[in-house]
């Protein structure tokens, strides 16, 4: 099966710095991974998701880069705000609606 | 709002109680999915319904019974639970997708406690 790994567990910035959260995953057939963010009490929320066919994507204040001959990927947030403080969930899945998560990053933005 | 509603929120019951979690989604979704998630540690996929036939069970103990009665519901049975079952249990949904898996949306969930 897919094994996910997501690093780093904790990760605490300044407020107005960036945040990278990195995963690797090891089933070259893993075509779609999407981040979640989780806060407290609440469902995940899917914040980004990036295609085997694209290396990279952007929407505002949050990226994603694939690698797929290294087999991983980042999350990338700049301009980091209090609000975006949460737990980040790595996915990757291939066909079949088979997904996996990494084991989740806690970020704490300090104002 | 949230797109795909589970009930109950919060279910406390005993190690011989029956119940069932609900969720329900209306986005025209035909894959439909429960997690587990206990606290501090990533969901973790238990069964994939596509089109309503169940598609992925990975590995779940029997106490725990999927079902989908149609395309906007998906229920899970409870039986006989143990205390580690108490967790948060996420329901979500996507499109089905062809050849490349399409974004969850997923429930608030039902924090379902074992006593």
């Amino acid at each position: 099966g897919e094994n996910v790994e997501q690093h780093p567990s904790t990760l605490s910035v300044q407020e107005g710095d960036s945040a990278v959260i990195k995963c690797t995953y090891s089933d070259s057939a893993s075509n779609y991974f999407p981040w979640y963010k989780q806060e407290l009490g609440k469902r995940p929320q899917l914040i980004i998701d990036i295609r085997s066919n694209v290396g990279e994507k952007k929407d505002q204040r949050i990226a994603v880069t694939l690698n797929k001959t290294a087999k991983h990927f980042s999350l990338h947030i700049t301009e980091t705000q209090p609000e975006d403080s949460a737990v980040y969930f790595c996915a990757a899945s291939k066909t079949g609606n088979q997904f996996y998560f990494g084991t989740g990053t806690s970020l704490t933005v300090i104002p | 709002d949230t797109e795909v509603t589970q009930t109950p929120k919060h279910l406390v019951m005993g190690m011989t109680n029956k119940k069932s979690l609900k969720c329900e989604q209306h986005m025209g979704h035909r894959a439909m999915y429960w997690y587990k998630q206990k606290a501090k540690k990533p969901p973790e996929l238990m069964f994939v319904y596509s089109y309503e036939k169940l598609s992925i069970n990975e590995s779940v103990p029997s106490r725990f019974s999927p079902e989908c009665p149609n395309s906007s519901l998906l229920n899970l049975h409870l039986h006989a639970l143990q205390p580690e079952d108490s967790a948060l249990y996420l329901c979500a949904s996507s499109q089905e997708g062809s050849r490349i898996n399409q974004p969850q949306h997923f429930g608030d969930g039902t924090r379902l406690s074992i006593l």
